[in-house]
């Protein structure tokens, strides 16, 4: 039972390039999330998810997108990187709305 | 749209001194989690409170959830070196359904 695997954990991307974050969760759950977390700004929601097939925005959403295929999946994606979005980037499952959070590891991500 | 406030940002205390850090929201919330961030870790559930005027306790950790629901608080007695870390309050109001939305969080440092 891994819970929440994230990959890759380290990244390094030139501006305008892009890259696809992966979220695998094996614990059946139906909510899943992304958060970036920057220095003094706690973790701000980037998008959500609150079961297969479905996604929805969170504060931050501009230039990132997901996909959620299977409800085991959970795919965050830069089109076009940019220094703005340098950040540790941490996914999150939970079972239902009132359930808590499992966080990945994380991912950092720098773009130059 | 939905706010959730922390303070203090950063917290130093000696060994053996009290902690407390507030969270303050502009609505109503419908439950409150607190979580648990180690330095270079992720966040780690603590614990959930629902009920109006609840008071939780964890051995030395006090949650406390305000009679209005708007504000919250998390009280560490004769804090330990093992107790550094960052501390964040998530709390999502019933009309964003699945939307949880994180404080900036407390950087606490405990000095031996």
């Amino acid at each position: 039972n891994a819970g929440v695997t994230q990959t890759p954990k380290f990244r390094v991307l030139k501006t305008g390039q892009s890259m696809t974050l992966l979220c695998a969760q094996d614990m059946n759950h139906e909510y899943m999330y992304w958060y970036r977390q920057d220095p003094g700004m706690g973790l701000r929601l980037i998008h959500y998810s609150v079961g297969e097939g479905t996604t929805a925005k969170g504060e931050v959403p501009d230039g990132y997108n997901v996909s959620r295929l299977k409800k085991q999946n959970f795919l965050l994606g830069l089109e076009s990187a940019a220094p703005s979005q340098t950040s540790v980037y941490f996914c999150a499952s939970r079972r239902g709305a009132n359930s808590p959070l499992h966080f990945g590891n994380g991912t950092r991500l720098t773009v130059t | 749209g939905q706010q959730v406030m922390q303070i203090p940002q950063y917290q130093h205390v000696q060994e053996g001194e009290d902690f407390t850090t507030y969270c303050n929201s502009s609505t109503t919330l419908s439950n409150i989690q607190w979580y648990k961030q180690r330095p270079g870790g992720h966040p780690v559930f603590l614990i959930q409170l629902v009920k109006s005027g609840e008071v939780k306790k964890q051995k030395r950790l006090t949650f406390q959830f305000g009679e209005a629901k708007k504000n919250s608080s998390l009280h560490i007695t004769a804090t330990q070196t093992t107790d550094v870390g960052t501390y964040f309050c998530a709390g999502w109001v019933g009309t964003s359904y699945g939307k949880l939305t994180f404080g900036q969080g407390t950087i606490l440092t405990v000095h031996p």
